[in-house]
């Protein structure tokens, strides 16, 4: 079951703040953060591991709840170089390698 | 320390053609996947290869698409007898280890286009 993303789209002026929720049926075991500018190669964010860890660099942090089977990913301080569209991937099981991506969100920062 | 490589990156075939993809992943990495991307769409899952070995391959239609990584060389994505349906970029990702727990990188994908 691919991974439901909200909002599908979020529009902001430099500076704001935006949240994208990834909510998945299925347990998870662990959930990556990708963003794809158009016409570009997916970018790696960062991944969250089964434990309800929080992760985060500079202005980009992430939030995995097993129990929710939830990811939500907060972007702080917006820039610019924000937009494109985000996806989360979710692993089901530590059994399995693959990667179910999820709906996508995309983010357009203007000026 | 080179990314992972695809060739070609823009590929024209016609309708019953066949087309042949490449990846060479990161070195050093031995796990290699396959995605497929239609249009303002997400990444679908295609097929997740080691060395010689397909490991999954539950996302990859049952007739005409194909996939190997051998032991020398690239992986390849095969489509045979192409239909307008497949065109679609397709992104290869390599990853040290089984993604569950480790970051893809991801290549610049081959655009594929069925005239």
């Amino acid at each position: 079951q691919q991974p439901v993303q909200s909002p599908q789209a979020v529009i902001l002026r430099e500076g704001e703040d935006a949240v994208i929720n990834c909510s998945s049926s299925k347990a998870l075991y662990s959930v990556h953060w990708y963003r794809q500018k158009h016409g570009e190669a997916p970018v790696f964010l960062m991944i969250l591991l089964k434990g309800g860890e929080q992760k985060g660099h500079d202005k980009i942090s992430a939030s995995f709840n097993e129990k929710k089977q939830q990811s939500s990913l907060y972007l702080t301080a917006s820039q610019l170089s924000y937009s494109g569209t985000y996806f989360c991937g979710t692993v089901p099981t530590a059994n399995t390698d693959k990667l179910i991506f999820g709906t996508g969100t995309r983010l357009q920062v203007f000026p | 320390n080179a990314g992972v490589m695809q060739n070609p990156r823009h590929l024209v075939r016609r309708r019953g053609q066949e087309a042949r993809l490449r990846c060479s992943p990161m070195k050093g990495h031995s796990h290699v996947y396959w995605y497929r991307q239609l249009p303002e769409e997400g990444l679908k899952f295609m097929v997740y290869l080691q060395k010689e070995n397909i490991i999954d391959e539950s996302g990859m239609p049952k007739e005409r698409f194909s996939a190997e990584f051998p032991k020398e060389g690239p992986s390849i994505l095969r489509i045979q007898q192409v239909v307008r349906g497949d065109s679609a970029a397709y992104f290869c990702a390599s990853s040290p280890q089984g993604q569950k727990s480790y970051e893809q990188y991801f290549g610049p994908g081959t655009r594929l286009t069925v005239t």
